[in-house]
C-alpha cells in the first residue's frame, strides 16, 4: 500500500485566518515532504523531515511553519498568508530520505 | 546542481500509435532518474526510477523508460498509446546535499492521447 493522506482536499481561507493542512502515512517511512505547486508547473520543495527532524527548510517565509509529531503525520500550519500562496500543496513520503517518494493527492488552497 | 529538462511543452498521439516524452539531465556523479504523472486535480503517482542496473526500465501502466548515458537522456517510452494516458508527466532528478534529499523536477510535459 502506497497511500498518503492529505486533508482537507480544498481550503479557501482569508488572510488573517489561522489554518493547517494535514498529511498522514501508516507505511513505516521515515522521511515526509512538503511540496507546492502551481498550475501547469513542477512541484517545489518547501521542507524535508528525516526521522521527525526538519532537515530542509528551502527558505520559505515564516507563514508556512511545519510540523511532524509523530513519524506518521506531517501538519503544515498556514497563518497570515497572501493571495500568491494559493497552490496545490502535495505532502508526500519515502521509506528513507533516499528512496522514492510517494504523493498524496494534494490540497488546493485558495487565498482571498 | 542536479537538474532536468523537458524539451517539449505537449506531445500528442494517436491512441495504439507509440509514445515517448523526452528528459535529459545534468548531473554529478550518478544520476538517480525518475519519472511521474500527474492527473488533472490529483497528486504525483510514480511511474518508474532508475538508480542503476539495465539501461531499460520497466515501470507501471506500460510504461518504460530508457537510460542513455552517452546522450544524458531519460526519455519515457509506451509501445501502445491510450486515451486514458493523458496526463502531465514529469521527470526528476534526485539531489543529496549536507541537508538531505530533493526532488528537482522538469518543467513537465502535457501528453495528449486522442481516439
Amino acid at each position: 500500500d502506497t497511500e498518503v493522506t492529505q486533508t482537507p482536499k480544498h481550503l479557501v481561507m482569508g488572510m488573517t485566518n489561522k489554518k493547517s493542512l494535514k498529511c498522514e502515512q501508516h507505511m513505516g517511512h521515515r522521511a515526509m515532504y512538503w511540496y507546492k505547486q502551481k498550475a501547469k508547473k513542477p512541484p517545489e520543495l518547501m521542507f524535508v523531515y528525516s526521522y521527525e527532524k526538519l532537515s530542509i527548510n528551502e527558505s520559505v517565509p515564516s507563514r508556512f511553519s511545519p510540523e511532524c509529531p509523530n513519524s506518521s503525520l506531517l501538519n503544515l500550519h498556514l497563518h497570515a498568508l497572501q493571495p500568491e500562496d494559493s497552490a496545490l500543496y502535495l505532502c508526500a513520503s519515502s521509506l528513507g530520505s533516499l528512496e522514492t517518494q510517494y504523493f498524496g493527492p494534494g490540497t488546493r488552497l485558495l487565498v482571498l | 546542481a542536479q537538474s532536468v529538462a523537458q524539451p517539449e511543452d505537449q506531445v500528442n498521439v494517436a491512441e495504439g500509435n507509440p509514445l515517448t516524452v523526452k528528459c535529459t539531465y545534468s548531473v554529478s556523479g550518478n544520476p538517480y532518474l525518475f519519472w511521474y504523472v500527474q492527473y488533472p486535480n490529483r497528486g504525483l503517482q510514480f511511474l518508474l526510477k532508475y538508480i542503476t542496473g539495465d539501461n531499460l526500465v520497466k515501470g507501471s501502466y506500460g510504461f518504460e523508460a530508457e537510460f542513455n548515458k552517452s546522450q544524458t537522456s531519460f526519455h519515457l517510452k509506451k509501445p501502445s498509446a491510450l486515451v486514458s494516458d493523458s496526463a502531465l508527466y514529469f521527470c526528476a532528478v534526485r539531489e543529496l546535499n549536507q541537508a538531505g534529499t530533493a526532488l528537482i523536477f522538469g518543467k513537465g510535459t502535457t501528453l495528449s492521447v486522442s481516439s
